[in-house]
C-alpha cells in the first residue's frame, strides 16, 4: 500500500519567508509525527497528533513553528520568519496508533533557508 | 547523559560477516526499541522492532534487548555490500510516544 507522502521534496526559502511542508500518513494511521533532522545527527521530534488535535508540541523549538491536522489525516507544518537556522530535513511519521508503535517514515522535505 | 547513545563509527565489516551494533539508553522504564536504516539522502527506514528482553530474529537481522543492563543490539548475519548505510537506534523513553534517537552508527561493508 501507498506509504507516507511529504511535499515539496525540497523547498529553498529566503531568510523570513513564510513556508509551509505537507505530510500525507499512511491510511488509516492515527498518530502522526514530525521530526527534524540535521547532518549527522538522529531525527528530533517536533510534535505528536493522535487524530486532530497535538497530543505533544514539546519539541517545537518556539512560537514560529506550528503545526495542523484539522481533519486527523493530512498535516501541515508551518514556519514563520523562517531563519538560516531552520534549515534541515524535515521528516513525517505515521504510526497505527501510540505510544510504542512502529514508526513509518515518509521521505523529507529538504528545507534550506538563504 | 544522552537519552539513546550509539558508537558513531564507522564500523567496517568484511562482507560476510556478522555486523554487531550497539545502542544503550537512559530511561529503566522504557519499553518499545527500534531499529532503522538510512542510506544516505534518503529518510529512516523501519527494519526491527523489539519490545521484550531477549533476542528476535527477522531473515538476517537479530535484535537483542537486555532491559537490565539498559542495552539494545543488532546482529547482521551475512554482512552485504548494500547493508551499509547508518544505522539509527530509537526508543520510547518512559511512557512517552515520541521516539527519541541515537545518533546512528554508520556501518561499512568491504568487499
Amino acid at each position: 500500500g501507498a506509504g507516507v507522502s511529504q511535499t515539496p521534496s525540497n523547498k529553498v526559502t529566503e531568510k523570513g519567508k513564510y513556508v509551509e511542508l505537507r505530510c500525507d500518513p499512511i491510511s488509516g494511521h492515527t498518530a502522526l509525527y514530525w521530526y527534524r533532522q540535521s547532518l549527522g545527527q538522529g531525527p528530533e521530534f517536533l510534535i505528536y497528533f493522535q487524530g486532530t488535535g497535538a497530543a505533544d508540541d514539546s519539541g517545537l523549538p518556539n512560537d514560529r513553528f506550528f503545526a495542523v491536522r484539522p481533519e486527523g489525516s493530512v498535516s501541515t507544518l508551518k514556519i514563520q520568519r523562517t531563519e538560516r537556522g531552520d534549515s534541515a530535513v524535515y521528516l513525517c511519521a505515521s504510526a497505527v496508533g501510540a505510544p510504542g508503535y512502529e514508526q513509518y517514515f515518509g521521505p523529507g522535505t529538504r528545507l534550506t533557508v538563504t | 547523559q544522552k537519552e539513546v547513545e550509539q558508537n558513531s563509527g564507522p564500523l567496517s565489516v568484511p562482507e560476510g560477516a556478522i555486523a554487531s551494533l550497539n545502542c544503550t539508553y537512559s530511561d529503566r522504564g522504557s519499553q518499545s526499541f527500534f531499529w532503522y536504516r538510512q542510506y544516505s539522502g534518503k529518510s529512516p527506514e523501519l527494519i526491527m522492532s523489539i519490545y521484550s528482553n531477549g533476542d528476535k530474529e527477522d531473515g538476517r537481522f537479530t535484535a537483542q534487548l537486555n532491559k537490565a543492563s539498559q542495552y539494545v543490539s543488532l546482529l547482521i548475519r551475512d554482512s552485504q555490500p548494500s547493508d551499509s548505510a547508518t544505522y539509527l537506534c530509537a526508543v520510547n523513553i518512559g511512557t512517552a510516544s515520541k521516539l527519541t534517537f541515537g545518533t546512528g552508527t554508520r556501518l561499512q561493508v568491504t568487499l
